[in-house]
């Protein structure tokens, strides 16, 4: 089956710096690929994902690269600010209907 | 919509104790899935459902712990007997076959 790795598990930085978050999986067939964000005491929160036929997606501060040859695919977020400090999941699937395996998760801490 | 609701947010019970966790749905998903996280493990899936029918039940730890769905609004995760181990957030999370999941608050359980 699948499985995903993470990697940083904790994140620092100052805000207005970038921050960058890594994962690799293992199931070739995996074709979706989405990042949850996870606030304390709150349920992970789709905040952005992509699909195995794009390389890149952007949706204001935050970016997804895929490399689908070699089963990585990353997280980028930009001029970083105090509220996006949480915890952030990585994840990977194959067909509609299946389930998403995560990685174990980035806390991110942003300090002003 | 309200979303994924889960119920108790909190249950606090005593080793040896049965637990029901509660789940419904977002109306018009078709898929439901089971996740535990722990700082340890951080967000396993112990079981999902495509249209009320269990499809990969491998990751519920042992026969302590049973799922079901008797219909498309509602689906129960029950640990029989409950062991301090156990202790968890239970997330439950839905999808209408688009693959992205939403997810409920979670319910937080302690065993003593």
């Amino acid at each position: 089956g699948e499985n995903v790795e993470q990697h940083p598990s904790t994140l620092s930085v100052q805000e207005g710096d970038s921050a960058v978050i890594k994962c690799t999986y293992s199931d070739s067939a995996s074709n979706y690929f989405p990042w949850y964000k996870q606030e304390l005491g709150k349920g992970p929160q789709l905040i952005i994902d992509i699909r195995s036929n794009v390389g890149e997606k952007k949706d204001q501060r935050i970016a997804v690269t895929l490399n689908k040859t070699a089963k990585h695919f990353s997280l980028h977020i930009t001029e970083t600010q105090p509220e996006d400090s949480a915890v952030y999941f990585c994840a990977a699937t194959g067909e509609a209907g299946t389930a998403l395996i995560f990685g174990k998760g980035t806390t991110l801490s942003v300090s002003s | 919509d309200a979303g994924v609701i889960q119920s108790p947010r909190h249950e606090v019970t005593e080793m040896g104790q049965e637990v029901t966790l509660r789940c419904k749905p977002i109306s018009g998903h078709n898929s439901l899935f089971w996740y535990r996280q722990t700082m340890m493990r951080g967000l396993e899936l112990l079981i999902y459902f495509n249209n009320n029918v269990p499809i990969d039940d491998s990751g519920m730890p042992e026969d302590r712990f049973s799922a079901k769905m008797p219909n498309a609004s509602f689906s129960t995760l029950k640990i029989q007997p409950s062991e301090p181990r156990d202790s968890a957030v239970y997330f439950c999370a839905s999808s209408s076959g688009q693959i992205e999941a939403f997810f409920g608050q979670g319910t937080r359980l302690t065993v003593v």
